[in-house]
């Protein structure tokens, strides 16, 4: 149980584009997930607390414009990297806390995203 | 200051041994703590959490917890080479779920 899927696992996209990541949990409710972004030899960065039905919180210096954030259901939110740059390249990582818990987060695989 | 800290590493242990990783917290208010494993070019996965003083044990690994000394600890008896990994130390602070993590610790165990 408490698996969480992310889609895509690897992007590669034009500088300027822009680049959406599916996070999903396959078999249970999710009120709350977390999206991190991990740079290489460096620890988890949370960028943002994503709950069903309303707005975002983004961690202080994430901006909020360019890092979209959805979180449309109980089994699904999504990040969208707006007009990406090479900077922006990075190991996007996201949670899910079941429902009715707060105390520990499930992780999904990981999405590798390259900005050429 | 950070609010998880973790001696990065690597630490190295001979197959068989024990490992012992040790992490610190600067907000007393934390409730819940957790390890998680992470190998190179993947997502971390949860080993074990606590939430009380003492010591719990899954399998080969035991964490252990001093709310007062606010030190978290996680022991690896018998290490196997495929225990070779980050480990990384979170905590909650109390009340919120936001999940702040260490550096992680560097783990290598040699056949």
């Amino acid at each position: 149980g408490a698996v969480v899927s992310q889609h895509p696992s690897w992007v590669i996209c034009k500088s300027g584009t822009s680049v959406k990541i599916e996070c999903r949990s396959l078999d249970f409710q999710a009120t709350t997930m977390f999206w991190y972004r991990q740079f290489p030899k460096q620890s988890l960065m949370l960028m943002a607390t994503s709950n069903e039905g309303s707005k975002a919180t983004y961690e202080q210096g994430v901006e909020k414009d360019k890092f979209l954030i959805n979180h449309a259901s109980l089994t699904l939110s999504t990040l969208t990297v707006t007009s990406a740059h090479p900077e922006d390249s990075s190991f996007y990582i996201c949670s899910a806390t079941p429902q009715g818990r707060t105390d520990t987060q499930y992780f999904g695989p990981g999405t590798r995203l390259t900005v050429l | 200051q950070k609010e998880v800290e973790q001696n990065s590493g690597p630490l190295s242990v001979p197959e068989g041994a024990i490992a012992s990783l040790n992490c610190t917290y600067s907000d007393r208010g934390s409730q819940s703590f957790f390890w998680y494993r992470q190998y190179s070019g993947k997502s971390p996965e949860l080993i074990m959490f606590i939430y009380s003083n003492g010591d719990k044990e899954d399998g080969r690994f035991t964490a252990q917890l001093n709310k007062a000394s606010q030190y978290v600890s996680l022991l690896i008896r018998d290490s196997q080479p495929s225990d070779s990994a980050t480990y990384l130390c979170a905590a909650v602070p109390g009340g919120y779920q936001k999940v702040t993590f260490g550096i992680g610790t560097k783990l290598q165990v040699i056949p």
